[in-house]
């Protein structure tokens, strides 16, 4: 089974502070994707990357960025962290390639709780 | 816009009857896919079935069909014999070019 990992269940920061959500895979997946869900709103995307050292930005990058130094890691940075980033973040990946888009399937970690104090 | 509509926030079901969760959708793309995912309170999202814009036969996988109406454009999850496991948040998505989720469905199943 594809195993995506969230290094944390619950984080609680303080305004300010640079946060990190690490996100490991197993299954040697080219595409990995980082989302944030709030309630009534589902999931946004907010970063997504095909290959290493290279990354997309979703459709919510501001107050973000990421890093994919290796294939099996993906890690998302709140540079200076604030409230309205509290939320839950789900990393994702999956394996086809760019061509067969429309029938990829992806597999999701737990998730991590972040809440900004 | 919204690209995914779940008009339905809670549903209730009583075990071992089947329910359908709603799920409508916004594109001018012809070559499109859709999926169903989710959510129980562990927090991971769990894939449960897809359906390609081109694809004449509703998708079923085990307990789950998707009842897809192309020119509704709509792609409602029917799941049959509801067991107590079936109680999660459910989320309906669409690929044009990125995955977009709707705002989902939380589903209670009653015994």
């Amino acid at each position: 089974d594809v195993k995506v990992t969230q290094s944390s269940r619950y984080l609680v920061k303080r305004t300010g502070e640079k946060v990190f959500l690490e996100c490991v895979q197993d299954m040697d997946h080219e595409n990995m994707f980082w989302y944030r869900q709030d309630p009534g709103l589902g999931l946004r995307l907010i970063y997504f990357s095909y290959d290493v050292k290279m990354k997309e930005k979703g459709d919510i990058p501001e107050g973000y960025s990421v890093s994919r130094e290796k294939k099996e890691r993906f890690s998302l940075i709140l540079e200076s962290a604030s409230t309205n980033q509290t939320s839950m973040y789900l990393c994702a990946s999956s394996s086809l390639p760019v061509a067969s888009w429309t029938n990829e399937k992806l597999f999701f970690g737990s998730g991590t709780q972040l809440s900004v104090l | 816009a919204q690209k995914i509509t779940q008009t339905q926030p809670g549903m209730f079901v009583q075990e071992k009857e089947a329910v359908t969760l709603d799920c409508t959708y916004d594109t001018s793309d012809q070559s499109y896919g859709l999926f169903w995912y989710k959510q129980p309170s562990s927090g991971e999202m769990i894939f449960l079935i897809y359906q390609g814009s081109y694809d004449e036969q509703n998708a079923t996988e085990g307990r789950y069909s998707l009842n897809f109406q192309k020119a509704r454009k709509s792609a409602n999850l029917v799941i049959s014999a509801s067991q107590l496991g079936d109680s999660a948040m459910y989320f309906c998505a669409m690929r044009e070019e990125e995955l977009i989720f709707g705002a989902g469905t939380r589903l209670a199943v009653h015994p």
